[in-house]
């Protein structure tokens, strides 16, 4: 059983434009939620967090926006780079000390 | 600052036989998670160790199991190994347990059972 998912794969975007990452998550406990990138042969980098007291947290060319009534959570990159080209990782926690569970990531291609 | 590091990166084991992971957290870090990532999937947590002692399990039999040092560097050890066992294992360390903790991911071994 899934907690949190991530449907979309794959994403290719044209560098410059905005890439909108997905993930719904299932468990109404959850109430923390971050974004990971991952490198091949690397680990996962944080990226941006979330508290579900908030429903927007902005980084950069990075903003993450969490709609709790729909348990949807996205990642805008605006404006999209090459280097942004990498494996993205959604996850959430709930308040208690409980693991991170993450979903099964989107690969992002942004082409030049 | 020394990042998460993790040893060996690639390890090729049989069947049936024993493995055992090494990671060194971050300076300073007394909390380190481990996570198995097979082929398509998301890290999926095994457990935690603070300060030596195991704080949280995953769904994962006890033939997986772990140590946590004085100098907070951990080993996972798996017993008994199964094809399924096939996978990237990343180690995490963080400053502690709770919600606001980041936690610095090392690069992983990759395990091949054979």
């Amino acid at each position: 059983d899934q907690q949190v998912k991530q449907n979309s794969p794959s994403l290719s975007v044209q560098e410059g434009r905005i890439s909108i990452l997905n993930c719904d998550y299932t468990n109404s406990m959850f109430d923390y939620f971050l974004w990971y990138k991952k490198y091949p042969a690397e680990g996962p980098t944080f990226l941006i967090s979330i508290s579900s007291i908030k429903d927007k947290n902005e980084d950069g060319r990075f903003t993450v926006f969490l709609n709790k009534s729909a348990k949807h959570l996205s990642l805008h990159i605006v404006p999209s780079q090459p280097g942004d080209s990498a494996v993205y990782f959604c996850a959430a926690r709930d308040s208690g000390n409980t693991p991170l569970v993450f979903g099964k990531g989107t690969r992002l291609s942004v082409i030049a | 600052e020394t990042g998460v590091t993790q040893s060996p990166t690639h390890l090729i084991k049989t069947r049936g036989q024993q493995v055992t992971l090494r990671c060194s957290s971050q300076s300073g870090h007394n909390t380190v998670s481990w996570y198995q990532q097979a082929l398509g999937q998301g890290p999926q947590f095994i457990f935690q160790y603070y300060r030596e002692e195991e704080n949280g399990r995953g769904n994962f039999p006890p033939r997986f199991s772990g140590l946590q040092f004085p100098n907070y560097s951990s080993e996972l050890n798996v017993n008994a190994l199964e094809l399924d066992d096939s996978a990237l294992y990343l180690c995490a360390s963080s400053l502690g347990v709770g919600q606001g903790n980041e936690q610095f991911f090392g690069p992983g071994t990759r395990l091949t059972v054979l």
